[in-house]
């Protein structure tokens, strides 16, 4: 089956920095890509997707790339609050089927 | 939030017993995943169902089940209860027949704790 690998497992990062969390597949056939924002006893939550005939998206503050080729695809948050501090998670599906990442706990300091 | 649903909120069972967990997709989705997400771990894919049929399974033994009924719920259940079966139980719904087929949204989970 598909095996997602997801670093950095912890990220701390000033208030108005940027922070990167990277993740890679082994999977040809995943052809969809979504990030999860998980908080403290919430569920995850779909915060940006992108999929595999695209290697670009962005929305406001975060941004994923893909790299089809090197199979790994990454999240970019700019102008971080600590409101995003929260754990994230990084998923890749084949047939429709999702396999995560074991997430990246950010803490934005104020 | 979104319209997926799932009961009960917490579980406790002993080791060996049997249990059922219960999922309400959202309205007008088609197919349901369910993930086992130990403490610190991310989710890890247990099977989903489309259509009322197991389309997919993950890593998991043979004494973890489910169910998908005409509409759309589902039920997991697990047997013979082991300790590292604790864990918080995610179920996720999509509707693979739209343009949005690829968007999973996932319920509140069951936290369930076998002692």
């Amino acid at each position: 089956g598909e095996n997602v690998e997801q670093h950095p497992s912890t990220l701390s990062v000033q208030e108005g920095d940027s922070a990167v969390i990277k993740c890679t597949y082994s999977d040809s056939a995943s052809n969809y890509f979504p990030w999860y924002k998980q908080e403290l006893g919430k569920r995850p939550q779909l915060i940006i997707d992108i999929r595999s005939n695209v290697g670009e998206k962005k929305d406001q503050r975060i941004a994923v790339t893909l790299n089809k080729t090197a199979k790994h695809f990454s999240l970019h948050i700019t102008e971080t609050q600590p409101e995003d501090s929260a754990v994230y998670f990084c998923a890749a599906s084949p047939y429709y089927q999702f396999y995560f990442g074991t997430g990246t706990s950010l803490t934005v300091i104020p | 939030e979104t319209g997926v649903t799932q009961s009960p909120t917490h579980l406790i069972k002993t080791r060996g017993q049997q249990v059922t967990l219960r999922c309400s997709s959202q309205s007008g989705h088609n197919t349901v995943s369910w993930y086992q997400q130990a403490l610190g771990q991310g989710p890890q894919f247990i099977f989903q169902y489309y259509r009322e049929e197991e389309n997919g399974r993950g890593n998991f033994p043979p004494r973890f089940s489910g169910l998908q009924f005409p509409n759309y719920s589902s039920e997991l259940n697990v047997n013979a209860l082991e300790l590292d079966d604790s864990a918080l139980y995610l179920c996720a719904s999509t509707n693979r027949s739209s343009a949005a087929r690829y968007e999973q949204y996932f319920g509140p989970g069951t936290r369930l704790t076998v002692t």
